[in-house]
């Protein structure tokens, strides 16, 4: 079945460092790749989405590039700030499953000034 | 802005007591969505509707229920909340009836709901 496997946190890095967070997928079709931020006490809001393979979506200063040869879609940024401080869901939506989602389990990251 | 609220933000409520939590979205979305999401994990998907079409996860407890008036509003309803009921519910909505089904899902603030 399809799944969504990511990085485990907390991470914890000082501000205007180069962040990345793992993510790695298995679907069973072609899904759209997604991130979402949680910042505390909130829903979810829409980061980036890539909807094919080669797609780069980008907001914010991060970066996400779908690579189907590796069914990765690791999110970056290469400088962060205080104000990311959150939590990062990486997702799937697979069009094979009516587009339900599959989130990961998140990865919170905390910037130290 | 279009969006999607939820009412309230914060609910208290007693076990045993019902309680009914409220979506509306204004993005004239096909569908809507119901999510738990208990402290440090994923969000959990309870439920949904496309259009009036009510669609269960097997693994929901039937102490969930909801309701879809209209293409506006969506409810939540837990019957007899437990402890473990505890939690942020989350809704969400996705597809536009003029350009057709979409994946992306927009979400809601939550609600926080304490049982006491």
């Amino acid at each position: 079945g399809d799944s969504v496997t990511q990085m485990e946190g907390p991470v914890t890095l000082s501000e205007e460092a180069f962040l990345t967070i793992n993510c790695t997928y298995t679907a069973t079709g072609y899904p759209s790749l997604f991130w979402y931020v949680q910042y505390p006490g909130e829903g979810l809001q829409l980061l980036l989405k890539a909807t094919k393979a080669d797609d780069k979506g980008s907001n914010k200063g991060f970066e996400a590039t779908y690579r189907k040869e590796t069914t990765s879609f690791h999110l970056e940024k290469g400088s962060v700030q205080v104000s990311d401080s959150a939590v990062y869901f990486c997702a799937l939506s697979d069009p094979n499953t009516g587009n339900q989602f599959y989130f990961g389990t998140g990865t919170s990251l905390t910037v130290i000034p | 802005d279009a969006m999607v609220i939820q009412n309230p933000r914060y609910q208290v409520t007693q076990f045993g007591k019902p309680v009914t939590l409220s979506c509306s979205q204004t993005l004239n979305h096909n569908v809507m969505y119901w999510y738990q999401q208990k402290s440090s994990q994923a969000p959990k998907l309870l439920f949904h509707y496309y259009d009036k079409d009510f669609n269960n996860e097997a693994d929901t407890p039937d102490n969930f229920q909801s309701r879809r008036p209209n293409t506006s509003f969506c409810f939540l309803d837990i019957r007899s909340p437990g402890l473990g009921d505890a939690a942020m519910y989350l809704c969400a909505t996705s597809g536009g009836r003029t350009s057709g089904l979409t994946d992306t899902q927009y979400f809601g603030p939550g609600t926080r709901l304490t049982v006491l």
